[in-house]
């Protein structure tokens, strides 16, 4: 079955400091990836995709994953977070199976909080 | 500007009255879906269309209806709406050409079933 897996409800981390916001994955077929941020009070924005390719990935916001097959995972990784960095991130997948393309998975949201 | 409304942002109804949440896109993007998200459960899919006249199930369609009559319009109907359908609701589209795969959301609509 497909789906996906954010391990941590919170990330905490301090101004200036690196952070990582991680992602399992389970499809059928080669996976599509995405992660998104939601602000509070507010729809979610797309951040960055992996579709095939490099394996890391730059998206908005200084923000880049690494998508590693073997792991099947998709971390989500900034070098250097900022208080405004603080919102819900999900991490989504699209299952390149053709009898399951058209259906998205997110998983159950991150929180992250950038600390002053 | 391109953008994903909904109507209403904040619904507040009794169970069996029956409801509709509106969505529509100016970006003439083809695939639409509707998500409920909740605590700890993230985003699950509800329905989806490919187009006009074409919709699907996603995971979780259960007391839910849809329909796809003109391709900007994809409003999400409860017939009977139930408590356990209390729940923020997403409306979102599918990018084209560079942004093939990357989804637009709505702001979102927070309704409550009493």
């Amino acid at each position: 079955a497909q789906s996906v897996a954010q391990p941590e409800d919170q990330v905490n981390v301090a101004e200036g400091n690196p952070l990582t916001v991680k992602c399992t994955y389970s499809v059928s077929g080669n996976p599509y990836l995405f992660w998104y941020v939601q602000y509070p009070n507010r729809g979610l924005q797309f951040l960055l995709k992996y579709i095939t390719g490099d394996n890391l990935v730059k998206g908005s916001y200084g923000f880049e994953a690494e998508f590693n097959k073997s792991q099947t995972s998709f971390h989500l990784k900034k070098p250097s977070a900022l208080v405004s960095d603080s919102a819900l991130y999900f991490c989504a997948v699209r299952d390149a199976k053709l009898y399951n393309f058209n259906k998205f998975y997110f998983g159950s949201g991150t929180k992250l909080n950038v600390k002053p | 500007e391109a953008q994903v409304t909904q109507n209403p942002r904040y619904l507040i109804t009794v169970t069996g009255k029956k409801l509709t949440v509106t969505c529509s896109q100016n970006m003439n993007h083809e695939y639409m879906s509707w998500y409920r998200q909740d605590p700890g459960l993230g985003l699950r899919q509800i329905y989806y269309s490919m187009n006009v006249e074409v919709t699907d199930k996603g995971d979780v369609p259960e007391g839910y209806k849809v329909s796809r009559k003109e391709k900007r319009n994809f409003p999400l109907i409860l017939e009977s709406p139930s408590p356990n359908q209390t729940s923020l609701y997403f409306c979102a589209t599918l990018g084209r050409g560079v942004t093939y795969n990357e989804q637009f959301f709505g702001p979102g609509t927070r309704l409550t079933v009493l």
